[in-house]
């Protein structure tokens, strides 16, 4: 089964720092770019960050630029999202999930999520 | 940035009903569209890729139309599983952005 379960969110304080991970089982994760989506409570879906199979290409929302690093450990299945200097409006859900269909992609599977809450 | 939005914001529906929901991009994307199924705490499911080709196992009552700018996720027989929240993303360029979604509840 085609598997990918979140991890690593919780309460944090402006400022402050996260890491996210994401465990991958059941997709080739190594074939696969990978990418980070979130959801702000009461609010819409927004992609955050993407990244290729060995790590040279990364993409990021304007928004936490400089602030969020995307990785991946190809041998332990697991997709990272570093998060620093947190803000208020970057409390959300996290999601990753997998890139599927080149450049014009889709994604599938996604995780269940993990939240993140930025509050003194 | 290509703007994503999608009508309408909600709406009730009692099962068996045939459901629409539209989303237009703010400019064409030829038919790089997708359609997600988000429930509470649930990972969000594909429905449709590029505007109509439906994803493996999910049900035929689901289907995707459109090209350019304007595109139509319809849902017939409306089931009690498919009370939930919808959502397009356009593939076509960087950041690959989503309408503000489409809550579908039980009347």
């Amino acid at each position: 089964e085609e598997q990918l379960v979140e991890s690593g969110g919780g309460l944090v304080q402006p400022g402050g720092s996260l890491r996210l991970s994401c465990a991958a089982s059941g997709i080739s994760f190594s074939s696969y770019w990978m990418t980070w989506v979130r959801q702000a409570p009461g609010k819409g879906l927004e992609w955050v960050a993407s990244m290729n199979q060995d790590g040279s290409e990364k993409q990021y929302v304007d928004s936490v630029k400089g602030r969020f690093t995307i990785s991946r450990d190809n041998a332990k299945n697991t997709l990272y999202l570093q998060m620093n200097a947190l803000r208020g409006d970057d409390t959300a859900v996290y999601y990753c999930a997998r890139i599927v269909g080149g450049s014009h992609y889709w994604l599938d599977p996604w995780g269940q999520g993990t939240l993140v809450t930025v509050s003194p | 940035d290509i703007q994503m939005t999608q009508s309408p914001s909600s709406l009730s529906a009692s099962v068996g009903d045939r459901v629409t929901i539209t989303c237009r991009a703010s400019q064409s994307i030829s038919t790089y569209l997708n359609w997600y199924q988000l429930k509470l705490g649930k990972a969000p499911k594909l429905l449709i890729y590029t505007a109509s080709s439906l994803q493996s196992g999910v049900p035929s009552r689901f289907s995707g139309s459109g090209s350019g700018t304007d595109f139509t996720l319809t849902i017939n027989n409306l089931q009690p599983e498919d009370f939930a929240a919808y959502y397009c993303q356009q593939s076509y360029s960087t950041p690959r952005t989503f309408g503000q979604g489409t809550r579908v509840e039980i009347k």
